[in-house]
């Protein structure tokens, strides 16, 4: 089946260490996306990539880091550096080369701070 | 810039009550309008979408019909079940070929027995 993949489904980690969340798909889509929900409100953009190799920041990409080393993966880093990092993590993707664009969403991974 | 505007909830309602849920956007051009689910602890679903105006998208009871007049995609089932408690986003896609969607903040649907 094709789909996306985050795992883990739940991660907890201590303040100051950097934690990466892994994101796979196998859509063969070209973009892919990384939102951060918190209870209450809408997504919010972290990053985004349109091709391998190729990502942008969106709006509120600080204190996180992405790589797009593949077209399947698209794995973010929480770095130390990100005040409030609890939330939950969602990943998506779309097949970036038409006008009607609907995302693909993972299951999220839910990232608990200490 | 591009904005969606979504009615706030909870909205709660009883067993094969009529639902409701409203979306206005804010978008020049010709946007795409979807709306999606997210059931608890879990992403999102594409619902429905509408990609030109006066376009009814439709899937599993649920519709919505693209206003441009109204610049309005409004969600309704005409009878809703316990297990379609979830949350509601209306999103839209810029015309032109933008990778970016738009969301609203969601609205939380809670379907009492």
């Amino acid at each position: 089946d094709g789909g996306i993949t985050q795992s883990p489904k739940y991660l907890f980690r201590k303040e100051g260490q950097n934690v990466t969340l892994s994101c796979e798909q196998n859509l063969n889509h070209d973009a892919m996306y990384w939102y951060r929900q918190d209870p209450g409100q809408g997504l919010r953009l972290i990053y985004y990539s349109q091709i391998v190799n190729d990502f942008q920041k969106g709006d509120i990409a600080e204190g996180y880091s992405v790589s797009r080393e593949k077209k399947e993966s698209f794995p973010l880093t929480v770095t130390s550096a990100q005040k409030n990092p609890t939330a939950f993590y969602l990943c998506a993707s779309s097949i970036g080369t038409t006008s009607v664009n609907e995302q693909f969403f993972g299951p999220g991974t839910r990232l608990t701070v200490l | 810039g591009n904005s969606v505007t979504q009615m706030e909830g909870p909205v709660t309602l009883s067993e094969e009550a009529f639902l409701t849920i409203n979306c206005t956007y804010t978008a020049t051009g010709y946007p795409s309008l979807f709306w999606y689910v997210q059931y608890p602890g879990e992403g999102l679903q594409l619902l429905l979408k509408a990609t030109k105006a006066d376009d009814k998208g439709s899937n599993k009871g649920f519709e919505a019909t693209y206003r441009k007049e109204t610049t309005s995609f409004h969600l309704e089932k005409g009878s809703v079940q316990v297990s379609d408690s979830a949350v509601y986003f209306c999103a839209l896609l810029p015309s032109g070929g933008s990778y970016i969607p738009t969301f609203g903040r969601g609205t939380s649907l809670i379907v009492h027995p």
